[in-house]
Order: structure tokens, then sequence, then C-alpha cells
């Protein structure tokens, strides 16, 4: 089954900047979610826009998605050094992830 | 709720040594998953069940891996005989719908194995 693709790999700010990551996939979706992965830890959750949505906010962050390039963003809005992780996407009904985005928030 | 729960945390053995990891999901969802992650192959799926039978096992790398859902409160991962291809960081994830796929996975802290 098909996984996203994130981009770019690294991603590298200051705290207060804004992040941007993108994400590509290549098949029709139910929906796609975002997570979130510190470093050692697993995975969680950030948030889920459905195929007939085109934007969602939660807190920092805002979700884009254009499911006719088959692709979504996330932003992160004024940055914080906690913010430091590595990022994924997932395509549903996939259950696979890919390599994911790995953010660095200088303070 | 405790989320879900994985054990060991750490485990280092050595090569040709069976290994079991273990995992309880969250109470009530139906889905289980294992992923296993490292530096050169990212988070790959191995295995996923759904109200306990296993569903999709194609990505269990051979045969020395074997997972098993015995009830909805328990699974288990288990290699033998190890190999130190085997490091790396295994979790468990499950979900509220068969899937994963309308709701949220939810991951367990991961077991880190290292096979000497």
């Amino acid at each position: 089954s098909q996984q996203g693709e994130e981009d770019p790999q690294a991603l590298s700010i200051q705290e207060g900047e804004n992040a941007t990551m993108n994400c590509s996939y290549k098949t029709s979706i139910n929906n796609l979610q975002w997570y979130r992965q510190n470093s050692g830890r697993g995975l969680v959750h950030l948030i889920l826009i459905r195929s007939n949505e085109r934007e969602k906010h939660s807190g920092r962050l805002r979700v884009t998605l254009d499911t006719s390039k088959k692709s979504s963003s996330l932003l992160i809005t004024a940055s914080r050094a906690a913010d430091t992780a590595s990022y994924f996407c997932a395509p549903k009904p996939s259950k696979v992830f890919g390599k994911g985005t790995k953010l660095t928030v200088n303070p | 709720d405790a989320g879900v729960i994985q054990s060991p945390r750490h485990e280092v053995t050595e090569m040709g040594q069976e290994v079991t990891l273990r995992c309880k999901p969250i109470s009530g969802h139906n889905s289980l998953f294992w992923y296993r992650q490292t530096m050169m192959r990212g988070l790959e799926l191995l295995i996923y069940f759904n109200n306990n039978v296993p569903i999709d096992d194609s990505g269990m790398p051979e045969d020395r891996f074997s997972a098993k859902m015995p009830n909805a409160s328990f699974s288990t991962l288990k290699i033998q005989p190890s190999e130190p291809r085997d490091s790396a960081v295994y979790f468990c994830a499950s979900s509220s719908d068969p899937a994963g796929v309308r709701h949220e996975q939810f991951f367990g802290p991961g077991t880190r194995l290292t096979v000497l």
C-alpha cells in the first residue's frame, strides 16, 4: 500500500519562525493524518484532515490538502524548541509511513 | 487510560537467542499494529490484527518472526533465532477502527532491541 513522502527530509529553523512540511501521495485517500515523533518515543497523532476538507487548524498547526495534486502541507507557526521532532504524514487507508521530515528548532 | 503499553522497554540479547516483545493495546481498540523502525529503512509495518485475527503479515521479514494476539488485551512479537540485523525499535500501535483508517493510531513507547 502507498505511503506518504515527506519533504524536505530535514529542516532547521530559528525559534519563532514558521515551519512548513509537505507530503505527497499517489492514490485516492479517505483522510490524511499527521504524526509527530520525538526522539526515542512513539508517534503521536497531531491532526486528521478528511478528503473533502481543504484546510484545518489546531492551535499553532495548519494543515492543507489538495487532492487534485495529491499533496498536503503542515505549517507550524511561531515554532518553539519543543517542536523539534520528526513529522510523518499518513495518507489513509495506508498503514505505512514514510521517512518523515526531521525538524530542528534552534533556540 | 494508560495508553498502549509495551514491555520490555529495552532488550539486549545475543545472536541466536529468542526474543519476545509484548504489547497491551488501549482497552476497547480492535486493531493492533506492530512496526519496526531503523535509520536505514524508516518505520516498517510488520503485521496488523483486527479483532485478534492477523489481517496482513506481508511485512514480516521472514519465518524467524511470528506474532500472536491470544485476546483483545495482549499481543506478542517473537523473534527466534535473533540476528544482529534485527536490532531496531519495535513499536506497537492500536486503533478503534478496523484498519486504523478513519481514526488515529495510538503508539506505545517502543522496545529498543539490540542483538549482539
